[in-house]
């Protein structure tokens, strides 16, 4: 069975903070997602990464990093934490050419709260 | 810009009808075309998908029908369960700028009454 585990399922920080979020697949997929996942806003992508030590932003990267050490695991970090940062960060990953389709597989999620 | 849009933030039908899920896309680049389905507090899970070759795909009770003229497709669910209550992502797929990402609208969400 094919799995995309997420660190944390609840995480509260406090404003100022660094925040890690880490996801981890087991599938050998070369590409991996962040998302954030705001009511009434659908799922926005943050970073994403398609090689190890690659990475490339998405439509909202303000206020993120990501590290990409090796294949399986995708790290997203939040230098210093803000309250507008409180969200479902979700993480997914996929293989070029896999069904064609671009199927993503994503993990259980993490919900921050930052206060 | 929105590429990929759910215009219904919500959608209610009894057991047993017919639950219908549109979505509008703008981009004509593409090529693929997915539905995930989500639970509260769970990550989304992959449902159906449909090529732009083809107008029509179906899996079970779910059926994806693709109207790339109108640039629409929509998501049916027959016969409708309680299981079914869950928000509906669309979401399309293309090479863009050499990526493979997906664009996904905002959810529409589904409740299924008893």
């Amino acid at each position: 069975d094919v799995k995309v585990t997420q660190s944390s399922r609840y995480l509260v920080k406090r404003t100022g903070e660094k925040v890690f979020l880490e996801c981890v697949q087991d599938m050998d997929h070369e590409n991996m997602f962040w998302y954030r996942q705001d009511p009434g806003l659908g799922l926005r992508l943050i970073y994403f990464s398609y090689d190890v030590k690659m990475k490339e932003k998405g439509d909202i990267p303000e206020g993120y990093s990501v590290s990409r050490e090796k294949k399986e695991r995708f790290s997203l970090i939040l230098e210093s934490a803000s309250t507008n940062q409180t969200s479902m960060y979700l993480c997914a990953s996929s293989s070029p050419g896999l069904a064609g389709n671009n199927e993503q597989f994503f993990g259980p999620g993490t919900r921050l709260t930052v206060l | 810009d929105q590429q990929v849009k759910q215009n219904s933030p919500s959608l209610s039908v009894q057991e047993g009808r017919i639950s219908i899920l549109n979505c509008d896309y703008t981009n004509s680049m593409f090529d693929y075309f997915l539905w995930y389905k989500k639970y509260p507090a769970e990550g989304p899970t992959f449902l159906i998908s449909i090529s732009s070759i083809k107008d029509k795909n179906e899996d079970g009770r779910f059926t994806v029908f693709l109207n790339k003229s109108a640039k629409h497709l929509s998501l049916h669910i027959v016969p409708s369960q309680p299981g079914d209550s869950a928000v509906y992502f669309c979401a399309a797929s293309g090479i863009q700028g050499g990526s493979e990402k997906l664009v996904f609208g905002k959810g529409t969400k589904l409740t299924v009454n008893p």
